[in-house]
């Protein structure tokens, strides 16, 4: 099932710096997206979500973009921490389901 | 904060053995929902319930697979026969509702290993 695709397997950056993850849908069924942070033996953490009437939502360090028309979101961390290294996954709800469609995740090192 | 919590953390059961897994959700909301993620593939959905009856299921809930809310509080998966390739981290998951914010909230998983 690849209708939610994160292409970057992996991301370092330097702390304080930016940190920009990708995913890409094929679906256009899908209506509501969203970003979660797993560790490793943890289960997926929800950071922040997007529906698709906006194109942006911003809480605190974290912002998320859509572009419908590329299919394409974004999740920016600025300014990167340390804490923040883990597996950053994002998901995708079609408007008439409740079922989240994940990317493959990926993994963000935050180097001090 | 309220939080999904699930146990056991670990088990580790032989094949064609049944287990159950248990989940609590978080106790105002109404959607229930399992995932597992085999070791090095992506998170995928098993199904969801919601009103006592399940109201999505995947390709891969088949009829080895059974989900219960035996009292107002618990949800359970339970495996009847056990395979090797149901090894993996199962994650319970729940919500306020399915429409409008769609944010699942999840436990931190069980770990099973079939051998």
């Amino acid at each position: 099932d690849q209708q939610v695709k994160q292409n970057s397997p992996s991301l370092s950056v330097q702390e304080g710096r930016i940190s920009i993850l990708n995913c890409d849908y094929t679906n256009s069924m899908f209506d509501y997206f969203l970003w979660y942070k797993k560790y490793p033996a943890e289960g997926p953490t929800f950071l922040i979500s997007i529906s698709s009437i906006k194109d942006k939502n911003e809480d605190g360090r974290f912002t998320v973009f859509l572009n419908k028309s590329a299919k394409h979101l974004s999740l920016h961390i600025v300014p990167s921490q340390p804490g923040d290294s883990a597996v950053y996954f994002c998901a995708a709800v079609k408007a008439a389901g409740n079922k989240l469609t994940f990317g493959g995740g990926t993994r963000v090192l935050v180097k001090p | 904060e309220p939080e999904v919590t699930q146990t056991p953390s670990h088990q580790v059961t032989q094949m064609g053995q049944e287990v159950i897994l248990r989940c609590v959700p978080i106790s105002n909301h109404l959607y229930f929902y399992w995932y597992r993620q085999i070791l090095g593939q992506k998170v995928e959905f098993l199904v969801s319930f919601y009103n006592n009856e399940i109201s999505e299921k995947s390709e891969i809930f088949d009829d080895q697979f059974s989900v219960e809310r035996p009292d107002g509080s618990n949800f359970t998966l339970k495996i009847r026969s056990t395979k090797l390739e149901d090894s993996a981290m199962y994650f319970c998951a729940s919500s306020v509702s399915p429409s409008g914010v769609k944010t699942q909230y999840f436990g931190p998983g069980t770990r099973l290993l079939v051998l």
